[in-house]
């Protein structure tokens, strides 16, 4: 079975500290996709980023950053230099080979920036 | 602009009253599903689509419907709605196997009184 964690479920910050989201992923698939989403307060998931199993490059987009690790099952998220739109919830994400496309998420990690 | 469209986005109603939610796609995609997100618990899939008459249960089905008799539509159907089935429901559209994100309707935000 599929499973992603993320153990924390709230962070609050202070402006423009850097912060790490952590997501931990089990999966039996070879071949898999990572993704995380933005859910800001508005309600609507906002697409960040996908991964794909057998590139494990990390990225960086702006301020945002992810690293992925497969010999320890994790995707995490940095945010650097935070800000109060930054503020939302994340959720990060697997899909398999199987399952017939079926995206499943963590709990989600509430993020908070304050000014 | 690739569109997913659900309705309504907001709904109060009463246990036991019927109600549907639709969610259309203007992609032409095959792959159309649905998901409750609830505090805690992240989303969940209820039912997804391969394509048009071909539909099955995901994680969390019961107590909901589905159906498609259309490619660019895919509604849910709760028969008799409990107070259990109060959360935020998300349709989602997909492009096909492999790392393409999928499109995510707006939501659609039920309390079941």
């Amino acid at each position: 079975a599929q499973k992603v964690t993320q153990a924390q479920t709230e962070i609050s910050v202070v402006e423009k500290e850097d912060v790490t989201l952590d997501c931990v992923y089990e999966t039996r698939d070879t071949t898999y996709y990572l993704f995380w989403y933005k859910q800001p307060p508005s309600g609507e998931l906002v697409f960040l980023i996908r991964r794909n199993s057998f590139d494990e490059q990390n990225e960086i987009s702006g301020r945002y950053s992810w690293n992925f690790q497969k010999s320890t099952s994790s995707f995490n998220f940095t945010i650097t230099a935070s800000q109060v739109v930054d503020s939302a919830v994340y959720f990060c994400a697997l899909r398999g080979i199987q399952g017939a496309q079926k995206l499943v998420f963590g709990q989600g990690t509430r993020l908070t920036i304050n000014p | 602009e690739a569109q997913v469209t659900q309705n309504p986005r907001y709904l109060i109603t009463v246990t036991g009253k019927k109600l549907t939610v639709t969610c259309s796609q203007n992609m032409n995609h095959e792959y159309m599903s649905w998901y409750r997100q609830d505090p805690g618990l992240g989303l969940r899939q209820i039912y997804y689509s391969m394509n048009v008459e071909v539909t099955d249960k995901g994680d969390v089905p019961e107590g909901y419907k589905v159906s498609r008799k259309e490619k660019r539509n895919f509604p849910l159907i709760l028969e008799s709605p409990s107070p259990n089935q109060t959360s935020l429901y998300f349709c989602v559209v997909g492009e096909g196997l492999g790392n393409q994100p999928q499109h995510f309707g707006d939501g659609t935000r039920l309390s079941i009184l």
